[in-house]
């Protein structure tokens, strides 16, 4: 079974900080994603990582940034948190090669205070 | 118009009861269609495939028109265990995939 782990599940943090999310999944994926999942806006992918190093904006990158230094971990970075990035924040991984299903994580319910 | 949309819900059935869900998409060269489960606060999980000849698995049946450029989910003899909201998710045409908003689903007994 696939395995991808959240850092945390609740995390709760001031404005202007910075952020860090963790994800590691052990099923040796080429690919890596980081969504937010608010209400009624559905999945909404932030960015993603095809391999080591490499990384692509998804759909709302501003805000965020991500490194993938090795392969299992992707991390999800918020430069200076606002308010408006209070969210469900949600890591995938896929294998690489046409269009895989993802493996979610158990999610990180992220508060700014 | 939505990449992916799909009736928010939510739908409240008895248990025993047969449901039906669609989806619509809107990239007509979208080759890969799935099936989500999300429980509440928890996170999405993999139902099933959608393949072009239709597929089943047990008591759910997905199908897929590509003239209509919809997809369906059949869920027969519910169970309160089928409580969820079941999100629809299509490729966007290159290797990335785009989801519904999900479409919410109460058993009741």
């Amino acid at each position: 079974d696939v395995k991808v782990t959240q850092s945390s599940r609740y995390l709760v943090k001031r404005t202007g900080e910075k952020v860090f999310l963790e994800c590691v999944q052990d099923m040796d994926h080429e690919n890596m994603f980081w969504y937010r999942q608010d209400p009624g806006l559905g999945l909404r992918l932030i960015y993603f990582s095809y391999d080591v190093k490499m990384k692509e904006k998804g759909d709302i990158p501003e805000g965020y940034s991500v490194s993938r230094e090795k392969k299992e971990r992707f991390s999800l970075i918020l430069e200076s948190a606002s308010t408006n990035q209070t969210s469900m924040y949600l890591c995938a991984s896929s294998l690489l090669g046409g269009v895989q299903p993802q493996h979610f994580g158990d999610g990180t319910r992220l508060s700014i205070l | 118009r939505k990449e992916v949309e799909q009736d928010p819900g939510p739908f409240n059935v008895p248990e025993g009861a047969t449901v039906a869900f669609n989806c619509t998409y809107s990239n007509s060269a979208s080759q890969s269609f799935f099936w989500y489960r999300q429980d509440c606060r928890k996170e999405p999980k993999l139902l099933m495939s959608v393949y072009s000849s239709g597929n089943e698995d047990g008591r759910f049946t997905a199908q897929l028109n590509r003239a209509s450029q919809y997809i369906s989910l059949l869920i027969r003899d519910s169970k309160l265990s089928d409580s969820a909201t079941y999100l629809c998710v299509v490729d966007n045409a290159g290797n990335m995939l785009t989801f519904g908003g999900g479409t919410r689903l109460m058993v009741k007994p």
